[in-house]
């Protein structure tokens, strides 16, 4: 069975960081790319970067770039996205998602089921 | 402001046909490939139309996706209660070289 398995909701203060685990299983991690979502409440999708499981090259979305950290471990097949100077619009819920199809196809079949973070 | 625009609502009755529209551009619709995902009740999203007319196995075949130009489309036919949700389209964009949504659209059945 495919997996993602994230780590649990977190408190943080505004300015603070907040590292979230995405644990992939079931298949082989090096293989696809893990990208990040998040939903804020109420509100739609924001694509927020992705991290190659083989090579750990990563990509960010401009409106999150330099503010957030992608990586990954191999051999404990986990991605990790940290998010810096948190602020009270960082609210939400925050999804790994495992990326399939061809180069350009946005479309992720395996979703962990959401971190949620509070900024207060 | 999302890069892809759908409208924010839809409903219709048990068995009726709803389409949902998803306008993009040159660089996102226009070249890429548009992928559908459905969530419902606040829980993770679920892929229901990739490659534009892709259904994943377990999605019926009353969904059908379509692509004109800059845009897409979803149509669902026989419309089910279990069909109510937040619809969301998504492509890769190549000017901004990112990931984009729709911001969505509530699907109701009345």
């Amino acid at each position: 069975q495919i997996l993602l398995v994230q780590s649990g909701a977190e408190v943080k203060k505004p300015g603070a960081s907040v590292k979230v685990s995405c644990k992939a299983s079931g298949y082989i991690f090096t293989d696809y790319t893990i990208h990040w979502v998040r939903q804020a409440p109420g509100q739609g999708l924001e694509w927020m970067g992705m991290i190659q499981g083989d090579t750990g090259d990563t990509q960010y979305s401009q409106r999150f770039q330099g503010r957030v950290t992608i990586t990954r471990d191999k051999i404990a097949t986990t991605a990790y996205l940290e998010v810096s100077s948190l602020k009270s619009e960082d609210t939400g819920v925050y999804y790994c998602a495992r990326r399939f199809g061809p180069p350009h196809y946005f479309a992720f079949d395996v979703w962990g089921l959401g971190t949620t973070v509070v900024v207060s | 402001q999302s890069v892809l625009t759908q409208p924010p609502s839809a409903s219709g009755t048990p068995g009726q046909r709803v389409t949902i529209s998803c306008s993009g551009g040159n660089s996102n619709i226009g070249r890429n490939q548009v992928t559908w995902y459905q969530q419902v009740s606040g829980g993770a999203p679920k892929v229901v139309m990739f490659g534009e007319d892709q259904r994943p196995s377990g999605v019926p075949d009353r969904f059908v996706g379509s692509r004109s130009g800059t845009s897409a489309s979803l149509a669902i036919s026989g419309l089910h209660s279990e069909d109510e949700g937040d619809y969301f389209c998504a492509v890769w964009d190549n000017s901004l070289n990112e990931g984009v949504f729709g911001g969505g659209t509530k699907l109701t059945v009345l």
